[in-house]
């Protein structure tokens, strides 16, 4: 059953760092999302990425942030100079966008950023 | 304003007991989508079941059942004799046909702890 993977697993990162976190999303689908979960809090959205552009993104997605489809099947999220509350799990997800699977999203197993 | 709504932030019972997590949602849309996620404390998002808001209909899985009700806005889960596997965070969540992309908006989830 094709899925959404994700590396790495798990970084750690020195603060003021630039992280690079990458996905590979299902192959038909049209939509990618990127997701944080701070540990012990709730799932939010970052980002989601339709058709080469950004789609949305929340307020969450400053200007340290950026996503990039850099070669038709990777889905990357850089953030340029972490701080300490990046700290999170991050959720990669795609979506068909269409048909019977509409509005179902597909997540990745998350990288788990850890910034000292 | 908080479009998906768990109320409970932590359940803990004894193994076979019967436990119900609700799950209340705001929109204006007519079209829109629910999901819940199981996480477990292994961290990734395990997908559990999708509604659309044209079907109502009440639906079980095994030990899952799952009561829609559009006349209150909630999407209730039930473990039916829970086991300690049960045991994990699970998310409702909300997916709106207005979005352009289809992105989910979590609740805070609720902590299941089943007891042996």
């Amino acid at each position: 059953e094709p899925e959404v993977t994700q590396t790495p697993s798990h970084q750690v990162t020195q603060m003021g760092q630039e992280v690079i976190l990458r996905c590979v999303p299902i192959s038909n689908h049209l939509y990618f999302y990127w997701y944080r979960q701070i540990l012990g809090q709730k799932v939010e959205f970052l980002v989601s990425f339709y058709n080469n552009e950004i789609s949305e993104k929340s307020e969450i997605f400053d200007d340290q942030f950026s996503v990039e489809r850099p070669d038709g099947s990777n889905f990357t999220l850089k953030i340029r100079s972490t701080k300490l509350e990046d700290s999170a799990m991050y959720f990669c997800a795609s979506s068909e966008g269409r048909g019977k699977n509409t509005g179902e999203l597909f997540f990745g197993e998350g990288s788990r950023l850890t910034v000292l | 304003a908080q479009k998906v709504t768990q109320a409970q932030t932590e359940i803990s019972v004894v193994e076979k007991e019967d436990v119900t997590l609700d799950c209340v949602y705001e929109t204006r849309d007519t079209t829109y989508y629910l999901f819940w996620y199981k996480q477990p404390p292994s961290g990734e998002l395990v997908f559990l079941i999708r509604r659309n808001s044209f079907d109502e209909q009440n639906e079980i899985s095994g030990r899952y059942s799952w009561n829609f009700q559009k006349s209150t806005s909630s999407f209730n889960f039930t473990i039916t004799a829970s086991q300690v596997v049960d045991s994990a965070v699970y998310f409702c969540a909300l997916s709106e046909a207005s979005s352009n992309d289809y992105k989910l908006s979590f609740g805070a989830g609720t902590t299941v702890t089943v007891r042996a």
